[in-house]
């Protein structure tokens, strides 16, 4: 089956730690990934997205992602968390379905930033 | 502009009641779409809309019923709640149901439980 994991439910780091969230995802073919990020009592927020062209694709606050089309593989990557990033992140795959591109989510990876 | 408006935030129901969860966004967006998100599971496509009058099954509709008279609105009805429909449920916008770049706009979200 079609499918996106998110090898990590929980990760617990200290601040200045350094941050890699795994996402594998199934879909053959052409694909768009994308990272959304929800912090305590809001709601989603786009956090960086992959389309085509460079690889190594630059967010907001900092945060970058991968992908490795041979690994079917889009990490999210950040040199030094800060406290404040603190949420539950979600990768998720576009990819045509019915009458419109669809997004697949992953199942969420919750992180803990310890001040 | 508001955005993506949803309304009730928090809903208690007893098993085989109905009602409705409000969805309206101010942005024109021609895709509209119900998730429902649960504890390591990520986000569900329930149904979503790629304009007035158009729409269509996601994964997991059955329970759900939807409707798109209007751009701006995009109602999801529960005909008869249970137990298993207890989650938090998200609606979200785009501008566009063919391009794979644009963003998902997402609203604050409903917490329903269903007793």
């Amino acid at each position: 089956a079609q499918s996106v994991s998110q090898h990590n439910h929980h990760v617990i780091l200290s601040e200045a730690a350094s941050l890699e969230l795994g996402c594998n995802y199934s879909y053959g073919g052409t694909v768009n990934l994308f990272w959304y990020v929800q912090y305590p009592g809001q709601h989603l927020q786009l956090l960086l997205k992959y389309f085509s062209g460079d690889p190594l694709v630059k967010g907001i606050k900092g945060f970058e992602a991968e992908f490795i089309k041979s690994k079917f593989s889009f990490n999210l990557r950040k040199p030094s968390v800060q406290w404040s990033d603190t949420a539950e992140y979600f990768c998720a795959v576009g990819k045509f379905s019915g009458s419109a591109r669809q997004l697949t989510f992953g199942s969420g990876t919750q992180l803990t930033v310890l001040p | 502009n508001a955005g993506v408006t949803q309304t009730p935030k928090f809903q208690v129901l007893k098993t085989g009641q109905s009602m409705t969860l409000q969805c309206a966004q101010d942005m024109n967006h021609e895709y509209m779409s119900w998730y429902r998100q649960d504890p390591g599971m990520g986000l569900r496509l329930i149904h979503y809309s790629v304009g007035a009058g158009i729409t269509d099954q996601g994964e997991v509709p059955n329970g759900y019923n939807v409707s798109r008279s209007t751009t701006e609105d995009f109602p999801l009805r529960l005909l008869s709640a249970a137990p298993s429909q207890t989650s938090v449920y998200f609606c979200a916008s785009r501008a566009g149901s063919y391009l794979g770049d644009e963003k998902l706009f997402f609203g604050s979200g409903t917490q329903l439980s269903v007793l």
